[in-house]
């Protein structure tokens, strides 16, 4: 499988925007980047996915490179309630695409 | 509405006991997955469900270790004569349909389980 590398943890100011970065040097032409977080105590949510094109949703954006070699979650306004840990995931296209999670980023928020 | 659900919440086992987890996951997903997550680790893949069919249990880290979905709807995730290594938590994922591209996992919030 694909790996992701990540920070193993960052810091925010509330109201601040996030740039949480990921390299996936590895990635194939047909993976996709997936962005999940944990909130403490819960089980992973979805948070936002894209291929080559940058891609925006309720929840955050997703900054893509053009060679696709890294990508960044961006968090636009931080608050106490995003302070999770937030995994990057290549998942394969076909099949039911078994992921790998790895430790992922421990965003703390700042009040 | 409903998400997904998982009983219990917290398990204590005592080393050599047997244990059974259970996952309720939204009505009507087709894809179901079981995951263990040690502590201050990511999600571990176990076992993937399509309906009642078992896909791929290559995850499992040992024999001791079996999920079943009889039903297409309800899973269990069971573990015979626990040891201390299997203190973890155990997540299960659903899916509406096969597959994870399109569609989002949903998570329930884990079983705890702490072998003494």
């Amino acid at each position: 499988d694909a790996k992701t590398t990540q920070p193993n943890s960052m810091e925010s100011n509330e109201e601040e925007p996030v740039h949480l970065p990921c390299n996936h040097s590895t990635i194939s032409g047909t993976d996709y980047i997936h962005w999940y977080r944990q909130l403490p105590s819960q089980g992973p949510e979805y948070v936002i996915h894209g291929l080559t094109s940058n891609v925006n949703n309720r929840m955050a954006s997703l900054a893509i490179a053009e060679d696709r070699k890294s990508s960044t979650l961006i968090l636009h306004r931080a608050t106490l309630r995003d302070a999770a840990v937030y995994y990057c995931i290549l998942v394969e296209s076909g099949g039911y695409q078994k992921v790998t999670f790895g430790t992922g980023t421990k965003l703390q928020v700042i009040p | 509405g409903a998400g997904v659900s998982q009983s219990p919440r917290y398990k204590v086992a005592k080393r050599g006991q047997d244990v059974a987890l259970r996952c309720d996951p939204i009505s009507g997903h087709v894809s179901l997955f079981w995951y263990q997550q040690a502590l201050g680790q990511g999600p571990e893949f176990l076992t993937y469900f399509q309906n009642e069919a078992q896909l791929d249990k290559s995850g499992l880290p040992s024999d001791r270790f079996f999920a079943e979905r009889p039903e297409g709807s309800v899973s269990t995730l069971k573990i015979q004569r626990t040891q201390q290594e299997d203190s973890a938590v155990y997540l299960c994922a659903s899916r509406i349909e096969g597959g994870w591209l399109t569609d989002t996992q949903y998570f329930g919030p884990g079983t705890r389980l702490t072998v003494l």
